[in-house]
């Protein structure tokens, strides 16, 4: 109940274009989605986070998309750049956890020229 | 901002010595600091929990002996490996959460080596 499910492993996309990473929960206490951005050898980086109570979020070329009653939400990265290649990781947090957040598995995002 | 450092960035050790990793949040006052493991094309792995002035709080598995946390003030975050060995290389990642907020920013990463 405790995981998040992460999908694709891994994504190659044409620059331009639109990668999509999906992630879906079971635990409906669940209240708080980030999405991380992680380049080799570095620490990740907090892209866009989103709440419950709204269906989509937008930040720049960043974009979450949530569905409550699916208990799914994804990442859309639209006009994706080289330099968006890197793995995403979607999270899962709740509330009295003191932001204790549980990870998916990770997307290794590949965007060719 | 919220801009977490750790230090070092990488280091490398002989078998059976200790190597203590420092994580600082330099622009806000962190209650709860995070650690986490991370193996090459893997997830974060969390290791402990901690919070300023009290014991840190440790994942399934994790040996608390093995792996010292201290969480001295609400910007300084230590992870002490106790007598490393090889098994213990990988790529450490601190992370801390602003009082009341919910998102973690986390530190660059360190990379321990143990010859």
């Amino acid at each position: 109940q405790q995981q998040v499910k992460q999908s694709p492993q891994s994504l190659i996309v044409q620059k331009g274009g639109i990668s999509i990473i999906n992630c879906a929960y079971e635990n409906t206490a669940f209240d708080y989605f980030p999405w991380y951005q992680q380049f080799p050898g570095k620490g990740p980086a907090l892209l866009i986070a989103i709440r419950p109570d709204v269906s989509e979020k937008k930040e720049g070329r960043f974009t979450i998309s949530f569905n409550k009653s699916a208990k799914q939400f994804s990442l859309h990265i639209m006009d994706s750049q080289p330099g968006d290649s890197a793995t995403y990781f979607c999270a899962a947090s709740m509330t009295g956890t003191a932001s204790k957040l549980t990870f998916g598995t990770g997307t290794r995002l590949q965007v060719t020229l | 901002g919220a801009v977490v450092s750790q230090h070092p960035s990488w280091v490398i050790c002989k078998s059976g010595t200790s190597v203590k990793i420092e994580c600082r949040s330099l622009d806000f006052q962190a209650t709860t600091m995070f650690w986490y493991r991370q193996f090459p094309k893997q997830s974060l792995m969390l290791m402990a929990t901690s919070n300023e002035g009290s014991k840190a709080t440790y994942e399934q598995g994790v040996e608390k002996d093995k792996f010292l946390i201290n969480h001295a003030s609400l910007t300084l975050s230590t992870l002490t490996v106790t007598s490393a060995h090889p098994e213990d290389s990988s790529f450490y990642i601190c992370s801390a959460s602003k009082t009341g907020g919910r998102g973690q920013y986390f530190g660059p990463g360190t990379r321990l080596t143990v010859t």
